[in-house]
């Protein structure tokens, strides 16, 4: 199975900053089938990207994802208050399908 | 509006089994896959299985091929989801999960809509 480590473990930063998460795997994700997740407190996470790079339905373009094969970046610009949560990266390239361990990012 | 509302919290003993169910509502049921995701207190998220609707074919995790049954029910819109044989690490949220693209699309395995979850506790 593909392994997935996301760095840092925590990031802390202020508002209107700029975020730079880092999604690595194990062996190449087929097709750069990649998406990132955002987890806020007491809820369930919800989808921000897709295929590396593609925003999901409502996700403003504060947010975007690059990389291929196993290196990948979530960066959000403009930081604000409610971007305080975790982030997991997840591959569907092949089966089983695995996420990261997860990046929290502090707003303070 | 896509609606996953999945049945209550439950306490099990070690070695029982639960099944868990998750209604859908809002889009036309046998076109997307369905996925249980798990995710233990304080921890990270695992993906557990994978079912067709329409079919009932399901695929599961390695780790859990044996313990977990996915099913279906489309005159309700509803999958379930059975883990057997118990343990403490078993306890954690469950979430329902409908895939982002249609069956028989190239890349399914992004998960859209979430359940609001359901807590299983597992304790002697």
């Amino acid at each position: 199975e593909i392994v997935l480590t996301q760095s840092p473990g925590t990031l802390s930063l202020s508002p209107g900053e700029r975020a730079t998460l880092s999604c690595r795997a194990s062996q190449s994700v087929s097709s750069s089938w990649l998406a990132w997740y955002q987890q806020r407190p007491g809820q369930a996470p919800r989808l921000l990207i897709y295929g590396a790079s593609s925003r999901a339905t409502g996700i403003p373009d504060r947010f975007s994802g690059s990389g291929s094969a196993t290196d990948f970046t979530l960066t959000i610009r403009r930081l604000e208050p409610e971007d305080s949560a975790v982030y997991y990266c997840q591959q569907y390239g092949s089966s089983p399908f695995t996420f990261g361990p997860g990046t929290k990012v502090d707003i303070k | 509006q896509v609606h996953l509302v999945q049945s209550g919290a439950e306490v099990k003993k070690p070695g029982a089994s639960v099944k868990l169910s998750c209604e859908a509502s809002g889009y036309t049921f046998p076109n997307y896959y369905m996925h249980w995701i798990r995710q233990a207190p304080g921890q990270g998220l695992e993906w557990m299985g994978i079912i067709t609707p329409s079919g009932g074919i399901a695929s599961y995790a390695p780790r859990f091929q044996g313990r977990v049954t996915l099913t279906r029910d489309t005159s309700t819109s509803t999958v379930y989801m059975d883990l057997s044989n118990l343990r403490s690490d078993d306890t954690a949220i469950y979430y329902c999960v409908r895939d982002y693209v249609r069956i028989a699309t190239p890349g399914n395995g992004i998960f859209d809509y979430w359940g609001q979850g359901t807590l299983v506790t597992v304790s002697s």
